[in-house]
């Protein structure tokens, strides 16, 4: 069954410092999705990125960068020059093409970072 | 604006009693979702529809019930048999059409309290 990590419960850094969040997903399929999403104080989930699983090049957004590693299952989240307003939830999460049958069923969600930005 | 609308924010119940937490889209998207979330946890699906007079069971959906007669509504009911409902609420709703991975929107949530 398909599975996402993310070990980290809470990081606390000073504005300004460069933070990753770790992600470690497991599936079975050959073809899948992984997300990040984003969760403010306020409680709506804020959609951050989407790759697939045939699209291993990394993206930069801004401050904001991913790495995807097939090799080791991970797809970390950097975030550079860190700000209060970065302070929340992150939740990565998993959706899987096989399980889907073409049809949308569902993201399998790591249990969260919270990170905190200090001023 | 589009979006996913969800009702009311704060919701208390007594023991024994159903409540309903209400779910509205106008993004004309074809799937909706309900997931809950618990403290330090992260969401775990409780039902799904991919089309209208159709849903699917999700991981927990032992104790809830929903309904789609209509497009852009997913009302989700959780029963007296859940027997530990105090949690927050998100629905979410995805545009099948082009589903190959397209991200989910979400609502702002209900916080649903058992008192």
């Amino acid at each position: 069954a398909q599975k996402v990590t993310q070990a980290q419960t809470e990081i606390s850094v000073v504005e300004k410092e460069d933070v990753t969040l770790d992600c470690v997903y497991e599936t079975r399929d050959t073809t899948y999705y992984l997300f990040w999403y984003k969760q403010p104080p306020s409680g709506e989930l804020v959609f951050l990125i989407r790759r697939n699983s045939f699209d291993e090049q990394n993206e930069i957004s801004g401050r904001y960068s991913w790495n995807f590693q097939k090799s080791t299952s991970s797809f970390n989240f950097t975030i550079t020059a860190s700000q209060v307003v970065d302070s929340a939830v992150y939740f990565c999460a998993l959706s899987e093409a096989y399980r889907s049958g073409g049809g949308a069923d569902g993201l399998t969600f790591g249990k969260g970072t919270h990170l905190i930005i200090q001023p | 604006d589009g979006g996913i609308t969800q009702s009311p924010k704060y919701l208390f119940r007594k023991e024994g009693q159903n409540v309903t937490l209400s779910c509205e889209q106008n993004l004309n998207h074809d799937a909706m979702y309900w997931y809950r979330q618990d403290p330090g946890q992260g969401l775990r699906l409780i039902y799904y529809s991919q089309i209208v007079n159709d849903f699917q069971k999700g991981d927990i959906a032992e104790g809830y019930s929903v309904s789609r007669e209509k497009k852009e509504s997913f009302p989700l009911t959780v029963t007296s048999a859940q027997k530990n409902p105090t949690a927050f609420y998100l629905c979410a709703s995805q545009d099948k059409v082009s589903f190959r991975g397209t991200e989910a929107f979400f609502g702002q949530g209900t916080r649903l309290t058992v008192v």
